[in-house]
């Protein structure tokens, strides 16, 4: 089975600081993507990787980087957390692109940004 | 623009009864639709994938159907169980995005 785990389930900030979350996945998957999750929205995709050090933007980047140095790990760092960046944070994986990518999730981090 | 509605936005039955979700949507090129089963403060885990040219599709006590001409899809679900209480997310793609697009959902509770 694919399994995509993420480091934190909860996690509380303050304005300001430097946040990182991250995301381990165990199946080589080549493409690794992290989505925000708001009440009401569907999820959207902030950025997303198809390799190791290859990023693309997703539909909302601003106020988000990211990092992929090995191909199992893909992380996401908030430069300077704001309040509006309290949210459910879902990180995936999948083996191809395409409107075929089978994407599976991680178990989510719930970011509260005080 | 592509666009995905769900409908209804939430829905409260008995355990036991049947229920149907609906999802239109509105993507070109459109390649395939998926529906997601979300538990509540968990990931969304896959339930059924459709190409363009499938009508219907099985997994267990879950049926998606898909219309593409009309552009509608739909999950039945069978003998609801308590652990059916989730979010069940529609997600259509298209040929010329790998961006996969997410409905809002709707959120199902089963009671006994």
């Amino acid at each position: 089975d694919v399994k995509v785990t993420q480091s934190s389930r909860y996690l509380v900030k303050r304005t300001g600081e430097k946040v990182f979350l991250e995301c381990v996945q165990d199946m080589d998957h080549e493409n690794m993507f992290w989505y925000r999750q708001d009440p009401g929205l569907g999820l959207r995709l902030i950025y997303f990787s198809y390799d190791v050090k290859m990023k693309e933007k997703g539909d909302i980047p601003e106020g988000y980087s990211v990092s992929r140095e090995k191909k199992e790990r893909f992380s996401l760092i908030l430069e300077s957390a704001s309040t509006n960046q309290t949210s459910m944070y879902l990180c995936a994986s999948s083996r191809s692109l395409g409107p075929y990518n089978e994407q599976f999730f991680g178990p989510g981090t719930r970011l509260t940004v005080l | 623009k592509n666009q995905v509605e769900q409908s209804p936005q939430s829905l409260i039955i008995l355990e036991g009864k049947n229920c149907t979700l609906q999802c239109n949507y509105t993507v070109s090129p459109f390649s395939n639709l998926r529906w997601y089963k979300q538990d509540t403060g968990r990931g969304p885990v896959s339930l059924t994938i459709m190409t363009f040219s499938e009508n219907t599709k099985s997994n267990g006590r879950y049926t998606a159907t898909l219309d593409a001409d009309t552009k509608q899809s739909s999950l039945h679900i069978t003998a609801s169980q308590l652990s059916d209480s989730a979010s069940y997310i529609c997600v259509p793609g298209a040929y010329n995005t790998d961006k996969l697009i997410f409905g809002t959902g709707t959120r199902l509770q089963v009671f006994p």
